[in-house]
């Protein structure tokens, strides 16, 4: 069974910094594109980026460009997500998610529960 | 970048009913790739639906995925609604970065 366990939320101050993690289990984590995925309170869903399975490839969405870092550890099977220069839009709930793909995310076939980002002072 | 519209944004039905949610792309999706999802509050999403037509892993036949020819419209129905049914949809296009979502469909109980 697919299991993604996201950690490592909490409140940070505007400016802030944050490192998210998710750990993996039940598929080939190296055999897996991964991604983030947030919802903001009451709002729909958004794609923030991605990771090929070798870690050579990364996607991020403009709306993160420079201040968003993904990263994955295959021998731990741990998906990382370095949150820099945080404002108030990036609260939100952060979904870790696989893909069958290797070097390009697809679908997202299996999410954690998500773990929650509150940037306020 | 592929802009995905839903309609419509709430569908009140009962339980028993079926549902037809709609799902517009911008551009064509090119080879279908496109999924849907449901969201229950306070839940991840659930891939139902991928590459249009094809249901995921144990996902009852009561949910159906198509496309029309042009690779821009997509429907989701879902017959004989069950209480679990209730919860908002989300399709997301996956042929070209960034991978986006539509803005959903709640299907409330009416």
């Amino acid at each position: 069974e697919v299991q993604l366990v996201e950690s490592g939320g909490g409140l940070v101050q505007p400016g802030g910094s944050l490192r998210l993690s998710c750990a993996a289990s039940g598929f080939t984590f190296s055999s897996s594109a991964m991604s983030w995925v947030r919802q903001a309170p009451g709002k729909g869903l958004e794609w923030v980026s991605s990771i090929s399975g070798g870690g050579g490839g990364t996607f991020y969405a403009n709306s993160v460009k420079g201040r968003f870092s993904i990263s994955r550890d295959n021998s731990n099977n741990t998906l990382f997500l370095h949150m820099n220069s945080l404002r108030a839009e990036d609260t939100a709930v952060y979904f870790c998610a696989n893909s069958i793909t290797v070097f390009v995310p697809s679908r997202f076939d299996s999410w954690g529960q998500g773990t929650l980002v509150t940037v306020s002072s | 970048e592929i802009v995905l519209t839903q309609s419509p944004s709430t569908l009140s039905l009962s339980p028993g009913e079926s549902a037809t949610l709609s799902c517009r792309a911008s551009e064509t999706v090119s080879r279908s790739q496109l999924a849907w999802y449901k969201q229950k509050p306070g839940q991840a999403p659930r891939l139902l639906i991928y590459d249009a037509s094809n249901r995921a892993t144990g996902i009852p036949d009561r949910f159906s995925g198509s496309g029309t020819g042009s690779g821009t419209d997509f429907i989701l129905t879902i017959s004989r609604l069950e209480p679990e049914d209730f919860a908002v949809f989300y399709c997301q296009q996956y042929d070209s970065s960034p991978w986006t979502f539509g803005q959903g469909t709640r299907v409330e109980i009416k």
